[in-house]
């Protein structure tokens, strides 16, 4: 497979679920990120792992978990979701440098509705 | 904080007809600049990378200029076809961050639609 993969491509859970998120890329990137998309609103940035270590978490509730073991995977833990948080998410991956950035590439998405 | 606009929100053309979308961004200290499209439910496609450096890019129909100084990039479609009929999101890079990563913000994105 190559780009950025996520799966599952929909999912549905209660409130009192708990449910895992999973992307993986296969471009060789050392960048990986979780971003929201939700109806009528632009892109949010949820968090940021780069070379593995988070370096953005942009005031997200705790309910989301992000998880990268290595610099290829990148997961997203739910617990006791709401309704609000039914949305569109979208992983991300790039290569950063101090000296280059070719660009971000995004996967498929997860669509997630809560009930 | 950086903002990026885009106008108009939504286009409706005839095929054949050339598309002009606009984004404007707050900050002219950016990195590069990245044009996307995007289908219904689906995720983004990168269209063209524009690096900072650089005036514009060409990929087919497709062209995206890009003006730092007025904090503004137009893409540009020709002779569009109902299969344009997409969201097109424009998102920046800043050049300054705190740690060696790169981050997006993104405009809310123009809906095409090219009526056959």
């Amino acid at each position: 497979e190559t780009g950025v993969t996520q799966t599952p491509r929909h999912l549905v859970m209660g409130m009192t679920n708990k449910k895992s998120l999973k992307c993986e890329q296969h471009l060789g990137h050392n960048a990986m990120y979780w971003y929201k998309q939700s109806a009528k609103k632009p892109l949010e940035l949820m968090f940021v792992y780069s070379l593995e270590e988070r370096v953005e978490n942009n005031s997200v509730p705790s309910r989301f978990s992000p998880e990268c073991p290595n610099s290829s995977h990148l997961f997203l833990h739910l617990h006791t979701l709401q309704p609000e948080d039914s949305a569109l998410y979208l992983c991300a991956s790039s290569q950063v440098s101090t000296e280059s950035n070719y660009g971000y590439t995004f996967g498929s998405g997860t669509r997630l509705t809560v009930v | 904080k950086q903002e990026v606009t885009q106008i108009p929100a939504a286009l409706s053309v005839p095929e054949g007809e050339n598309l002009v979308l606009n984004c404007s961004f707050t900050d002219s200290a950016i990195y590069n600049l990245q044009w996307f499209r995007q289908d219904p439910g689906k995720g983004l496609t990168s269209l063209l990378l524009i690096q900072s450096s650089q005036r514009e890019q060409t990929s087919g129909r497709l062209n995206a200029s890009l003006d730092k100084s007025s904090g503004r990039s137009t893409l540009y479609i020709a002779a569009s076809q109902p299969g344009d009929s997409a969201t097109y999101l424009c998102a920046v890079i800043l050049s300054y961050f705190s740690s060696n990563d790169y981050k997006l913000s993104f405009g809310a994105g123009t809906t095409v639609t090219v009526r056959a």
